[in-house]
């Protein structure tokens, strides 16, 4: 099986602009994650979407979106850029078996960079 | 809150020992899981534990107490390879479906 997919790998952007990034997850997982990495704060969790319903959510603001599609690809939205949101961001997914939290397989992260 | 602490950097040599300590201050947690991320790369599944005691996973393995709110990754007869980053990282009860709370990490240096 193929594993999570990411696009793009590296993106740049300047502070006040938007983004959206990409992620598909393994073929039959269900549970789409995003997380935010930074050499300052680690490996931070920002939402988890499954049958297309957000069903966690972390600590960051508004700014930070997402949403889930009928396929169970994910994009994730960053609206008006900041510095601070330079950071490695990753997408894992899971199967969603019933009975409990499920492994998480990581996908090769979206690297941003806000100029 | 929750929170959970490692050791920033341990190095050790080819063929020894190496053991990661995860102390969590935090609870109603359903299992801890460890993770390995090389630079540049994406974290990957290593080990999980759902109830106390200690699992094995080949060279590695992971051990959880939560009477002592006390876990660790023993990494066995390193390779050179085993350079990376380990976390440590809690899955939560309350919170339906999959939500991962990470350590800090563990920068692990293995020397010829």
């Amino acid at each position: 099986k193929a594993g999570v997919t990411q696009t793009p790998r590296y993106l740049i952007k300047t502070r006040g602009q938007q983004v959206t990034l990409s992620c598909s997850p393994i073929s039959g997982h269900r549970s789409v994650s995003w997380y935010q990495q930074t050499p300052g704060q680690g490996l931070q969790f920002l939402f988890e979407y499954f049958s297309e319903t957000q069903r966690n959510k972390g600590n960051f603001p508004g700014r930070f979106s997402g949403r889930q599609f009928s396929n169970s690809r994910s994009e994730m939205n960053v609206s008006t850029l900041e510095l601070g949101d330079s950071a490695l961001y990753l997408c894992a997914s899971s199967l969603d078996r019933a009975g409990g939290p499920d492994t998480q397989y990581f996908g090769p992260g979206t690297r941003l960079t806000v100029l | 809150g929750q929170s959970l602490e490692q050791p920033s950097e341990v190095t050790a040599v080819e063929g020894a020992i190496v053991q990661i300590n995860c102390t969590y201050q935090t609870s109603g947690f359903y299992g801890l899981s460890w993770y390995q991320q090389h630079d540049g790369g994406a974290p990957t599944f290593l080990s999980y534990n759902a109830l106390d005691g200690l699992e094995e996973t080949g060279r590695f393995s992971s051990f959880l107490s939560r009477s002592d709110s006390y876990g660790y990754l023993l990494l066995q007869e390193l390779q050179m390879k085993d350079s990376a980053s380990y976390f440590c990282a809690v899955s939560w009860i309350k919170a339906a479906g999959n939500k991962l709370t990470f350590g800090g990490g563990t920068r692990v240096l293995v020397k010829p």
